[in-house]
């Protein structure tokens, strides 16, 4: 499978909204609802954010929201916070028990 | 809480096999609703989906298409741990290695992680 298209880098002032989008195809984003993403900031594992297109797991702050439209995913972040910024990867089922990581998208609040 | 503690070693050599462990605290890796996953990240491909071992009265595996032929992934229940075993490596195969724990057999979210293990391969 191709790992799923997301942006290099997206950046915001503290208190904006951003968005970071997630692009697959019919065989993963598009044909099932079972996207995930995580947060990783330097240095440090992985951390769920959202799960199942737009489940929060508890003590994620609920300024985290996913959502889905056709083969693209998307996460936003309002009421951005310095410690905010980290890497961000979304991933996606992608059949036959497989699942597919993005790219990963490097958040810079300004 | 769940805590994952990865050991193995840093260097391999080209050709050799790799070989990781993870070990599990806070639930027990033949719990019948948690999944065992391994996965990488290196510059170059980024986070990559390796494969997962899951107890369902028996135990499963299921591995990534890139690596399936060369990956084993097993359970040992008196040590409650999880390992994975990577044959033939190449300089490709450099990369951290982290195990995760996941909750949903279909949706494959991993909500805890190891700490990540460093694997070089070079002679």
């Amino acid at each position: 499978q191709s790992a799923l298209t997301q942006p290099r880098s997206v950046s915001g002032s503290p208190g904006q909204s951003v968005t970071i989008s997630c692009t697959g195809t019919d065989s993963d984003v598009g044909n099932y609802n079972y996207v995930s993403w995580y947060q990783q900031p330097p240095g440090k594992a992985p951390k769920l954010m959202i799960y199942d297109v737009s489940q929060r797991p508890s003590g994620v702050p609920d300024r985290f929201s996913g959502s889905k439209s056709d083969n693209t995913a998307s996460l936003t972040i309002s009421g951005l916070q310095a410690e905010d910024e980290a890497d961000y990867y979304c991933c996606s089922y992608a059949g036959s028990y497989t699942w597919v990581f993005g790219g990963g998208t490097r958040l810079t609040v300004l | 809480q769940v805590q994952l503690r990865q050991s193995g070693p840093g260097l391999v050599r080209p050709s050799q096999t790799l070989s990781l462990t993870c070990a599990i605290s806070g639930d027990s890796v033949s719990n019948s609703t948690s999944l065992w996953i391994w996965i990488r990240q290196s510059p170059s491909r980024g986070l990559e989906w390796l494969g997962r071992t899951y107890y369902r009265a028996k135990w499963y595996s299921d591995y990534a298409v890139s690596v399936k032929s060369r990956m084993t992934i097993n359970a040992d229940t008196s040590k409650n741990q999880v390992s994975l075993q990577l044959n033939s490596v190449t300089p490709e195969d450099t990369a951290l290695y982290y195990c995760g724990r996941g909750s949903d057999f279909w949706s494959g979210y991993i909500d805890n992680w190891g700490q990540g293990t460093l694997v070089t391969v070079s002679s």
